[in-house]
């Protein structure tokens, strides 16, 4: 079965720490996984994909197949990191993409 | 960029009602999807669409219907609130995924209070 799992409902981390959201998931064959994130009152937006190999806003996440993990990461969390991130993997069969129940990450001052 | 707008941000609509909840995309996307958004349990897929008329049903379409009668319109339905279909309720478009970059992008969310 394809699934996705952040074991992390709230994650809070003091500003200038580093932040790593946990990810992990499954799925038979090569997987397509990203980061989505929500900001209060914006709309759900894609903040990294893993074949792009791309940071963004400082985070990174890189593939452990053998782990099957997809933990995003960023050295210095800043304030404004604060939001609802959403990891998610793209299924084998069509365009539907599975997400994870979400971690809310809130930067401490 | 890519424009995903949902008819109504708020909304609320006694048990019983039929409601109607509208996305429209300006970027020619082939694929639609509507999910609901609830704490604690993340994005959950309710039905999809690859094309205009076509529509697959997601992980928990019980108690809605979706209608794609143009490509830039996905509507999803409910034909008679229940309170338990209180939530946030996502749009979101995507091109087909193959040979590019995938994303889906997504409306602002409408929220529905059912009384």
């Amino acid at each position: 079965a394809q699934r996705v799992t952040q074991p992390e409902k709230l994650l809070s981390v003091f500003k200038g720490a580093p932040v790593e959201l946990k990810c992990n998931y499954s799925y038979s064959g090569s997987p397509e996984l990203f980061w989505y994130v929500q900001y209060s009152r914006q709309r759900l937006q894609l903040l990294l994909r893993h074949i792009s190999r791309e940071s963004i806003k400082g985070f990174t996440a890189d593939l452990n197949k053998g782990e099957t993990s997809f933990h995003l990461k960023k050295p210095f969390a800043q304030e404004e990191d604060s939001a609802m991130y959403y990891c998610a993997l793209r299924s084998n069969r069509d365009d539907k993409i599975i997400f994870g129940k979400g971690t809310r990450l809130h930067i401490l001052p | 960029d890519v424009k995903v707008t949902q008819s109504s941000r708020y909304l609320v609509k006694r048990t019983g009602e039929k409601v109607f909840l509208e996305c429209v995309q300006d970027m020619d996307h082939e694929n639609m999807f509507w999910y609901r958004q609830d704490p604690g349990l993340g994005l959950r897929l309710i039905y999809f669409s690859y094309d205009v008329k076509m529509k697959e049903k997601g992980d928990i379409p019980e108690g809605y219907s979706v209608s794609r009668e143009k490509k830039e319109r996905f509507s999803l339905i409910l034909e008679s609130a229940s309170t338990n279909q209180t939530s946030m309720y996502l749009c979101a478009s995507s091109l087909p995924g193959q040979g590019s970059p995938y994303e889906q992008y997504f409306g602002p969310g409408t929220r529905l209070t059912v009384t």
